[in-house]
């Protein structure tokens, strides 16, 4: 499984635009990225999924450069409610590999 | 909303006692995993199932055992517990392999937090 390594920690005010970056050097060409959200005592929900170049949903962008070694998440204009843990995981094809997370990267949103 | 449901949510128990935790499974997901997560760390991932056969473990001793019924809905007994097992227990629920639709997205419930004093 693919080794992710992202920051411990990031401080953001409200109405930013955040960006965490996830390093995966060792992606396989099978393995999807993935990024979860977890808000404390609660289990991680899902954000967002993508292969390859740029994906969108409703809460957020995900960028993968063309040779997949990291990605960014981008979260557009944040609030206080956006305060969570953010893990980026790294799988092969969807339900064939459990999932592993690492330690997430902490975002604190201030007013 | 998950539509995952796991019992209890708290509860207390002390060295050497065993414990059982109960997850149901989101309508249609055959797939169950379940992942220990201490104060401050990510969840670790214990085991999986698969219609009802384990389809994958971590690096956790065999006292953590699980089971998996016909409707999906799957257990994860704790024998001989210990201190270091203090944490919350995550269950989540997914489609599984093959499964038309299947993203690998995880559907996770609230957690049981389990106290072993």
């Amino acid at each position: 499984l693919a080794k992710t390594t992202q920051p411990i920690s990031m401080d953001s005010y409200e109405g930013q635009e955040v960006n965490i970056t996830c390093s995966h050097n060792n992606i396989a060409t099978n393995d999807y990225i993935t990024w979860y959200q977890q808000f404390p005592s609660q289990g991680p929900r899902f954000i967002i999924q993508g292969y390859k170049t740029k994906v969108t949903n409703e809460v957020a962008s995900l960028f993968i450069p063309a040779d997949r070694k990291s990605s960014t998440l981008s979260l557009p204009r944040v609030s206080l409610s956006d305060t969570a843990v953010y893990y980026c995981l790294v799988g092969d094809t969807p339900g064939n590999t459990p999932l592993v997370f690492g330690k997430g990267t902490r975002l604190s949103v201030i007013a | 909303e998950t539509g995952v449901t796991q019992s209890p949510t708290h509860l207390i128990k002390t060295r050497g006692q065993q414990v059982t935790l109960r997850c149901s499974s989101q309508s249609g997901h055959n797939t169950v995993s379940w992942y220990q997560q201490a104060l401050g760390q990510g969840p670790q991932f214990i085991f999986q199932y698969y219609r009802e056969e384990e389809n994958g473990r971590g690096n956790f001793p065999p006292r953590f055992s699980g089971l998996q019924f016909p409707n999906y809905s799957s257990e994860l007994n704790v024998n001989a517990l210990e201190l270091d097992d203090s944490a919350l227990y995550l269950c989540a629920s997914s489609l599984g392999p093959g499964q038309l639709l299947n993203t690998g997205e995880l559907f996770f419930g609230e957690g049981s937090r389990l106290t072993v004093l």
